[in-house]
């Protein structure tokens, strides 16, 4: 089992610019969750995918989208990018029909630096 | 979004017992304490939840007060591979969203 994969691993992007991340979730899980975490700080949450429709949604503005995909990988997009957008970002995937509490697994994370 | 509060930094001797308090006074009936731990470089990953009751895994056990607004992280023996920031979650019943406080970084001396 390859876990939660994330990809890419490093990514450097100009202020103003785009950016796309992707996440595979572990085998038999059907959400993904997204986080956001700054240096020396803990991860904040993005929000979460479920049945391809975002479930759940923390406080990020609307440059944050994201996609759930059938096999049940994610993308999530920023726009518009800027300084503070630089941090870790984390997927985690979890099995909502599992039942409650649900364990999350989170990839390696990907480091974006915009410039 | 549900609270929790922990020190910010504790150090422990390499084989010794690690004690990691948590206070989470807004806790309801429903809700559940999870802890996750975060080592260097790496993604968060799960160690324990609980309810009502203490709990045991092979990684801690997790002392749950009796009002249940505080618990008790314990790594029986701790080794260099423990030293992490481990995160308190209060996570409000059927809910799935995981939110972080600042946690608590764990040195272990050899």
């Amino acid at each position: 089992d390859a876990g939660v994969t994330q990809s890419p691993t490093h990514l450097i992007k100009t202020r103003g610019q785009q950016v796309t991340l992707r996440c595979s979730p572990k085998s038999g899980h059907d959400t993904v969750s997204w986080y956001q975490q700054a240096l020396g700080q803990g991860p904040q949450f993005i929000f979460q995918y479920y049945e391809e429709e975002e479930r759940q949604r923390g406080n990020f503005p609307d440059r944050f989208s994201g996609h759930q995909f059938p096999n049940y990988s994610s993308e999530l997009n920023v726009n518009a990018l800027l300084l503070g957008d630089s941090a870790l970002y984390l997927c985690a995937s979890s099995r909502l029909t599992g039942g409650f509490p649900y364990e999350q697994y989170f990839g390696p994370g990907t480091r974006l630096t915009v410039t | 979004d549900a609270k929790t509060t922990q020190p910010n930094s504790m150090e422990s001797n390499e084989e010794e017992p690690v004690h990691l308090p948590c206070n989470h006074s807004t806790i309801s009936g429903t809700d559940y304490i999870h802890w996750y731990r975060q080592l260097p470089s790496q993604g968060p990953e799960y160690v324990i939840h609980g309810l009502t009751s203490n709990v045991n895994n092979r990684m801690a056990s997790l002392a749950i007060a009796e009002d249940r607004k505080s618990s008790t992280l314990i790594l029986h023996r701790a080794t260099l591979r423990d030293a992490a920031v481990y995160y308190c979650i209060h996570i409000i019943a059927a809910g799935n969203k995981l939110t972080f406080g600042g946690g608590t970084r764990v040195l272990v001396k050899p």
